[in-house]
């Protein structure tokens, strides 16, 4: 089974500084990637997808994509506490043919007040 | 508002009854899934569907089972076969394109 790697954490940063969750991934035919937040006792949402090499940016979020490298990282900026969280990492199954997505384990992030 | 709602929030039941999961969504997506999630373990895929009358097992489905009768409803019964029951289960679904999931607040089912 392809697989989804991310550091579990918990991964510790001071209130404004730049959180970097990093993920890397098995499956070379990957072609789009998603971080989901997933605060405790609550359900994962969708804060970023990407799908081509590159950074793309929506607000405090970025996402970085190298395929070659197989990896893909998210960077917050400015953390703020409420910015503390699970993130989890997400890749679909190529060749299921049904949307199936790979899931990481997700890190813990604290942003310290 | 348009979105997937799952109920109940939490549920307890005793070892050796089946319990059934609700999950509800009017975003008109036709594939849906069931996820399962525990402590310091990712989201791990017990059935999904992607068109009416019709589902697929996930990676761990011994013990479950669903029904698509409609497109908007996806239960899912935890029967008593499934040997450690307790956990919270994510129902999600898939609007055909692109890939992304959205997941409903999921409901946390505890065993006793």
């Amino acid at each position: 089974q392809k697989e989804v790697e991310q550091n579990s954490g918990p991964l510790s940063v001071p209130e404004g500084a730049i959180a970097s969750l990093n993920c890397t991934y098995s499956d070379r035919v990957s072609q789009s990637f998603f971080w989901y937040r997933q605060y405790s006792g609550k359900s994962p949402e969708l804060i970023m997808s990407i799908y081509s090499n590159g950074d793309k940016e929506d607000g405090r979020f970025t996402a970085q994509l190298n395929k070659a490298s197989q990896y893909v990282s998210l960077l917050i900026r400015d953390s703020q506490p409420s910015d503390s969280a699970t993130y989890l990492c997400a890749a679909p199954r190529t060749g299921a043919g049904s949307y199936q997505l790979t899931f990481g384990k997700g890190t813990k992030l604290s942003v310290i007040p | 508002d348009g979105g997937i709602t799952q109920s109940p929030k939490y549920l307890f039941r005793k070892e050796g009854q089946n319990v059934t999961l609700s999950c509800e969504q009017n975003l008109n997506h036709d594939a849906m899934y069931w996820y399962r999630q525990d402590p310091g373990q990712g989201l791990r895929l017990i059935y999904y569907s992607q068109i009416v009358n019709d589902f697929q097992k996930g990676d761990i489905a011994e013990g479950y089972s669903v029904s698509r009768e409609k497109k908007e409803s996806f239960p899912l019964t935890v029967t008593s076969a499934q040997k450690n029951p307790t956990a919270f289960y994510l129902c999600a679904s898939h609007p055909g394109t692109e890939d992304e999931q959205y997941f409903g607040p999921g409901t946390r089912l505890t065993v006793t």
